[in-house]
């Protein structure tokens, strides 16, 4: 079945330090890949998405760019900052109806001052 | 900006008791959803609705878990009877469409304990 591949953590950096979570994933027809992240203590909220190949999804400087040819999703920040402490998830929705998001296992990324 | 919301955000029962699982999903969404994550594991699907009726639902979601829209706003888990594995945190999640790419809206999550 469809799944989804991503970094294990925990990632540590310094502040204003490039990131790069991987997220590689694993499905039949052409899915939509999204990146959620988690802040401590509160739900998941989504925070860029794409559709189709060649996709780039951003958002909060956040980017990921849809690659069929490698089947990833890896999700780029130039500079991160201590308040993008959390934890992010690399997630899949294949084209049916109704269809179910199938999430990665989570990266935990912790940002110092 | 409208939100998925859940109560009760803590729960905590003794094995064997029924617990339900309050959601409101965002007002003009058609598809709801179920998902829960077992604490330092991924976030699992548990089922989809719409229209009333189930339109899938994952391999956990046993007889022991029913779903339900008693309202017109409300969407209810109910789990009957409750095991310790099932102790985790539940998400509920709404969208206007249920596309492959259509963003899906998920609320704060209950913590459930089963002790």
């Amino acid at each position: 079945g469809d799944s989804v591949t991503q970094m294990e953590g925990p990632v540590t950096l310094s502040e204003e330090a490039c990131l790069t979570i991987n997220c590689t994933y694993t499905a039949t027809g052409y899915p939509s890949l999204f990146w959620y992240v988690q802040y401590p203590g509160e739900g998941l909220q989504l925070l860029l998405k794409a559709t189709k190949a060649d996709d780039k999804g951003s958002n909060k400087g956040f980017e990921a760019t849809y690659r069929k040819e490698t089947t990833s999703f890896h999700l780029e920040k130039g500079s991160v900052q201590v308040s993008d402490s959390a934890v992010y998830f690399c997630a899949l929705s294949d084209g049916s109806s109704a269809s179910k998001i199938i999430f990665g296992s989570g990266t935990r990324l912790s940002i110092r001052p | 900006e409208p939100e998925v919301t859940q109560t009760p955000s803590h729960q905590v029962t003794q094995m064997g008791q029924e617990v339900i699982l309050r959601c409101v999903p965002i007002s003009n969404h058609l598809y709801f959803y179920w998902y829960r994550q077992i604490l330092g594991q991924k976030v699992e699907f548990l089922v989809s609705f719409y229209n009333n009726e189930i339109s899938e639902k994952s391999e956990i979601f046993d007889d022991q878990f029913s779903v339900e829209r008693p309202d017109g706003s409300n969407f209810t888990l109910k789990i009957r009877s409750t095991k310790l594995e099932d102790s985790a945190m539940y998400f509920c999640a709404s969208s206007e469409s249920g596309a492959g790419g259509e963003t899906q809206y998920f609320g704060p999550g209950t913590r459930l304990l089963v002790l």
